[in-house]
């Protein structure tokens, strides 16, 4: 079936270094991907998204990287800050309807 | 600009008692889907408006769950007989138009059933 997956539910990094969050996604026919940032007590926030015919997409202090070939996404965040502490999740359109598909999530805790 | 906004923030009811959460989407977004997240997971679809029409319902658990848009801005999602399993955070998320726009969320409304 259609699902939206992270590889790990939590990542600790040291302050100042480099983020990397994975997901895998199993519906080829998505055609556009979602980044999400969650802290503790609010909804969902907006991060970046990428479309399917791109492979890269930058935005401040963030990359989303697409593999298609793998069915692979992930988001890096440039050094990393306290304020980067959160839940990330991606997510995909549902499958031929409305609405979004989200994973579980990846917490990342940074270190000082 | 406001965002999405949620009311009430925070909700503790009895099982079997009826509650209703309202959601006021961003002006002018005609777009408006609720989700349910519960602890440690993603947000799960419930149901999407188009306008004043639910457009796609089939995310609504069963038939004690009920969602309206009367005027195509405001909503409120009707929870009728509770159970301790409809514990969970309410998610309203607005877009200007849907497929394929960046859905805006609010803070989200905490059930807790008892």
């Amino acid at each position: 079936g259609e699902s939206v997956g992270l590889h790990l539910p939590t990542l600790s990094v040291q302050e100042g270094d480099n983020s990397i969050i994975n997901c895998a996604y199993s519906n080829s026919a998505s055609d556009y991907f979602i980044w999400y940032k969650q802290e503790s007590g609010k909804g969902p926030q907006f991060i970046i998204d990428i479309r399917s015919n791109m492979d890269k997409r930058q935005g401040q202090r963030v990359t989303v990287l697409l593999n298609k070939t793998v069915k692979h996404l992930s988001l890096q965040i440039a050094a990393t800050q306290p304020g980067d502490s959160a839940v990330y999740f991606c997510a995909e359109p549902r499958g031929g309807a409305d609405g979004l598909t989200f994973g579980k999530g990846t917490h990342l805790i940074i270190q000082p | 600009g406001a965002g999405v906004s949620q009311t009430p923030s925070n909700k503790v009811t009895e099982k079997g008692k009826y509650v209703e959460l309202r959601c006021d989407p961003i002006s002018g977004h005609t777009a408006l889907y609720w989700y349910r997240q519960s602890l440690g997971q993603g947000p799960e679809f419930l149901i999407y408006f188009q306008g004043t029409g639910a457009a796609d319902d089939s995310g609504l658990p069963n038939d004690r769950f009920f969602a309206v848009r009367p005027e195509g801005s405001v909503s409120t999602l009707k929870i009728q007989r509770t159970e301790r399993g409809d514990s969970a955070v309410y998610l309203c998320a607005s877009s200007p138009v849907g497929w394929g726009e960046t859905q805006y969320f609010g803070p989200g409304t905490r059930l807790l059933v008892l």
